[in-house]
């Protein structure tokens, strides 16, 4: 089955710097690639997705970038912000699956 | 965004004992899931459910059931509650469109099984 790995495990940026996490997966199969945010003791929140009919989405200060050569994509975070700061993980979903695979998350603190 | 909503928010249970956790969801969406979350190994599918009446293994569906009664419920059962499932249980749901769907996540039930 699908496996991604989640590069980093832990992310220390200064407020207004980006912040860059880096995904691969496995599946050639694999065509929707969600991220999602959590912070302390709450579920998961939807922030970004990217289809692979594209290799770049934005969403406001969140850019996604896919490489599906390499079955790569990854999470820039632009202009940190204090509420940035949070666990994010990356996923990813063939077609023929139903459910998401995860990566393990990033810890993501922005200092001042 | 979907509001899925989980209860209980926290258990304590006892090994052998019998756990139902319980997650609504008010969107209207016919897929629903159940993750639970472990360090070192992230989020990992248990059961799914395309709508009403269906039930379907996930990744790692050993030692549960899952019942969905309505569009809007889905439980996870554990009828014989054991310390490996000592976890952290998300519920999510969405609507598969192009067979690519949005997961929308519950705020997550902590289990300690003792």
């Amino acid at each position: 089955g699908e496996k991604v790995e989640q590069h980093e495990s832990t992310l220390s940026v200064r407020e207004g710097d980006s912040a860059v996490i880096n995904c691969t997966y496995t599946d050639t199969a694999s065509s929707y690639f969600p991220w999602y945010k959590q912070e302390a003791g709450k579920g998961l929140h939807f922030v970004i997705d990217i289809r692979s009919n594209v290799d770049r989405k934005q969403s406001q200060r969140l850019i996604v970038l896919l490489d599906k050569k390499a079955k790569r994509f990854s999470l820039h975070i632009t202009a940190t912000q204090p509420e940035d700061s949070a666990i994010y993980f990356c996923a990813a979903r063939n077609n023929y699956a139903q459910g998401l695979t995860f990566g393990l998350g990033t810890r993501v603190s922005v200092f001042p | 965004e979907a509001a899925v909503t989980q209860s209980p928010r926290n258990k304590v249970a006892v090994t052998g004992g019998k756990v139902t956790l319980s997650c609504n969801q008010t969107n209207n969406h016919n897929n629903m899931y159940w993750y639970r979350q472990d360090t070192g190994h992230g989020l990992r599918l248990i059961h799914y459910s395309y709508g009403a009446g269906s039930t379907e293994k996930g990744d790692i569906p050993d030692g549960y059931k899952a019942s969905r009664p309505s569009q809007e419920n889905f439980s996870l059962i554990l009828e014989l509650a054991t310390p490996s499932q000592t976890s952290v249980y998300f519920c999510a749901s969405g609507d598969a469109l192009g067979g690519e769907d949005t997961q929308y996540f519950g705020p997550g039930t902590r289990l300690l099984v003792l």
